[in-house]
């Protein structure tokens, strides 16, 4: 079945550090690849997605890129804030194809925690 | 108003008891999910079903059951709770597609005693 491997944390930095959270994948079929962010007492949110090979998503500042050759959506960001304090979860979508299609596998989570 | 809505936000109960936790959507979405969530454990899949009359098991389905009343309504039954079902409960819905972006709902806390 489809697994992911995440970065274990939990990571601390100082505000504007540089951030990179690691996540390889296992999955069926060509998936789409996601970050979902998870704010202090909130549901979990799409922060960025890419489906095809050597897409990047983007957004808030953060970006990844669908690496195929090497099963990877390795998350970044250049100068974190504060406000970026969150658990993140890498998470492949099934392939096409099958009774499993369009399902999320997530990965533990990595809870980052950004100091002034 | 939120898309995604689940009922009730916090729940503690006894050992033994039947217990159900309920989603609503506003997004028109076909596809709807049930997962749970456990500290360093990510999120596992409880149920999904891809509309009315499909519903699917996912990895840790033992102990749970659902019922997809409507479009709109995907809930989630505990028949006799028992202490490690306390977790947080999260509903989500999704459109298919290219991206099938899932939507989450704020979840549910329970407390089995």
């Amino acid at each position: 079945g489809d697994s992911v491997t995440q970065m274990e944390g939990p990571v601390t930095l100082s505000e504007e550090a540089f951030l990179t959270i690691n996540c390889t994948y296992t999955a069926t079929g060509y998936p789409s690849l996601f970050w979902y962010v998870q704010y202090p007492g909130e549901g979990l949110q799409l922060l960025l997605k890419a489906t095809k090979a050597d897409d990047k998503g983007s957004n808030k500042g953060f970006e990844a890129t669908y690496r195929k050759e090497t099963t990877s959506f390795h998350l970044e960001k250049g100068s974190v804030q504060v406000s970026d304090s969150a658990v993140y979860f890498c998470a492949p979508s099934s392939g096409a194809g099958g009774t499993s299609y369009g399902k999320l596998t997530f990965g533990q989570g990595t809870i980052l925690t950004i100091h002034p | 108003d939120a898309d995604v809505t689940q009922t009730p936000r916090n729940r503690i109960t006894k050992t033994g008891k039947r217990i159900m936790l309920e989603c609503s959507q506003t997004k028109g979405h076909d596809r709807m999910y049930w997962y749970r969530q456990d500290p360093g454990l990510g999120l596992r899949l409880i149920y999904y079903s891809f509309d009315v009359k499909d519903i699917n098991k996912g990895e840790i389905s033992d102990g749970y059951s659902v019922s997809r009343q409507a479009q709109a309504k995907f809930s989630l039954s505990l028949e006799s709770a028992i202490p490690n079902q306390t977790a947080l409960y999260f509903c989500a819905t999704s459109g298919g597609g290219i991206y099938n972006e899932q939507f989450f709902g704020p979840g549910t806390r329970l407390t089995v005693l």
